[in-house]
């Protein structure tokens, strides 16, 4: 079946623009995680939805970060007033549930703030 | 809390010679662990898991890892490097009581020909 789908592949924005990333996780999974990835920080983990609950919004590092999923499935994250340090490739995953089951990763989506 | 270790930053190796990547996790509960590839400009593949049933864990193509508790230790091997196997490897852990991944600083693994 497919897997982990993300939108746009590449983003570029201009400082203070919203920008708005989509993802489409795997049908059935109940679990869908972001993650960010960046040259200085590593890989780090923003935001994890159960359902469509957020029971975890510690790692979103500023309120100009939100995130919403719909219906179980598809999430969307929105950066408010994007800064350069923003700057960053947003993974995320979903799986079967959350705890112990290995989490499938989409192939990102490039954010570029010029 | 949780947290992994990656012991090299950067592994270089010739072609058809065996590869070692290290890793030590740190964990207060019994820990799932797991190691993803990372092609350039690819996301994260999941090459296997360790989730307390074997020790000794295959993955694919030709991966396999091996979790000592005593030595707190998830190291990666494979007998025989591909020039395919050129990428980042991330060991990554969680507990049942957790939900985020914790990933270690990845290993860039270079094959020369």
């Amino acid at each position: 079946g497919a897997g982990v789908s993300q939108s746009p592949s590449n983003k570029v924005t201009e400082k203070g623009k919203d920008v708005e990333l989509r993802c489409d996780p795997i049908s059935g999974h109940t679990a869908l995680y972001w993650y960010r990835q960046s040259l200085g920080q590593g890989l780090e983990f923003l935001i994890y939805f159960q359902g469509n609950s957020a029971p975890d919004k510690s790692g979103l590092p500023s309120d100009r970060f939100s995130a919403e999923r719909t219906g179980g499935s598809v999430s969307t994250l929105t950066i408010q007033r994007t800064q350069q340090e923003d700057s960053a490739v947003y993974l995320c995953a979903s799986s079967l549930v959350q705890g112990k089951y290995e989490q499938y990763f989409g192939p990102g989506t490039r954010l570029t703030v010029t | 809390a949780q947290s992994v270790t990656q012991l090299d930053s950067h592994v270089s190796v010739s072609e058809g010679t065996p590869v070692l990547l290290r890793c030590n996790y740190s964990s207060s509960y019994s820990p799932s662990l797991f190691w993803y590839v990372q092609h350039p400009n690819k996301g994260l593949q999941l090459l296997l898991k360790y989730t307390s049933a074997a020790t000794l864990v295959k993955g694919i193509n030709g991966f396999e890892a091996e979790f000592k508790k005593s030595e707190t230790s998830f190291h990666l091997t494979k007998p025989s490097a591909h020039m395919s196997d050129a990428a980042e490897y991330f060991c990554v852990v969680t507990t049942a009581n957790d939900y985020k991944l914790s990933f270690g600083a990845g290993t860039t693994v270079t094959v020369r020909a």
